[in-house]
């Protein structure tokens, strides 16, 4: 069982370039996530996505797009990286109902840096 | 922002020893409590959640103090294994996933 994978491991990017960070669930989950995590900082959440079709605000948006392509899909894009967004990313999935809200399965994480 | 507050450590404690963490929130109206475990350099696992009553998994122990709004782990009988950051989590309101505010997170390093 895979649980949530997401790539690319690692990624250079310059300042002003674009790129899409995949990630996919395989547990059948409604809800999934995307967040950073920054030294000195606890993880933030950037967007989340309750259900299928759905896309939510976190607390730090901003530079950031997503898309939920599918139950099992949830995309992360930098349009024009910044400096800025050099941080660990992780998606993660959760049932989204009832108790099992809270329960968040993470991918193994993204290490991204803008130079 | 110092919604979810944790010493953030490092707690260095011997093999067998019993170490405790706290973690203080802001927000009286938090509705879910959580505490989860990150190796260094991988991702977040939920160790457990964190019930009114308090909860006891194994060696761990959890308890929720409402009026003095913090919660703690207590780890008993401390195992190398145990080494890894611990991150506090609460949900500011029930039922919504956008609100699930995590603290920086306390580390233990457990020595032989």
């Amino acid at each position: 069982n895979a649980g949530v994978t997401q790539t690319p491991k690692f990624q250079v990017l310059k300042t002003g370039q674009s790129m899409t960070l995949q990630c996919a669930q395989d547990m059948n989950h409604n809800s999934m996530y995307w967040y950073r995590q920054d030294p000195g900082m606890g993880l933030r959440l950037i967007y989340y996505s309750a259900s299928e079709g759905t896309t939510d605000k976190g607390e730090v948006p901003n530079g950031y797009n997503v898309s939920r392509l599918n139950k099992r899909e949830f995309s992360l894009r930098l349009e024009s990286a910044a400096p800025s967004q050099t941080s660990v990313y992780f998606c993660a999935s959760s049932e989204g109902s009832g108790t099992q809200l809270e329960k968040l399965f993470f991918g193994s994480g993204t290490q991204l840096s803008v130079l | 922002r110092k919604e979810v507050e944790q010493d953030p450590g490092p707690f260095n404690v011997p093999e067998g020893a019993t170490v405790a963490f706290n973690c203080t929130y802001s927000n009286s109206a938090s509705q879910s409590f959580f505490w989860y475990r990150q190796d260094c350099r991988k991702e977040p696992k939920l160790l457990m959640s964190v019930y009114s009553s308090g909860n006891e998994d194994g060696r761990f122990t959890a308890q929720l103090n409402r009026a003095s709004q913090y919660i703690s782990l207590l780890i008993r009988d401390s195992k190398l294994s145990d080494s890894a950051t611990y991150l506090c989590v609460v949900n500011l309101s029930w039922g919504s996933q956008g609100n699930l505010i995590f603290g920086k997170g306390t580390k233990l390093s457990v020595k032989p």
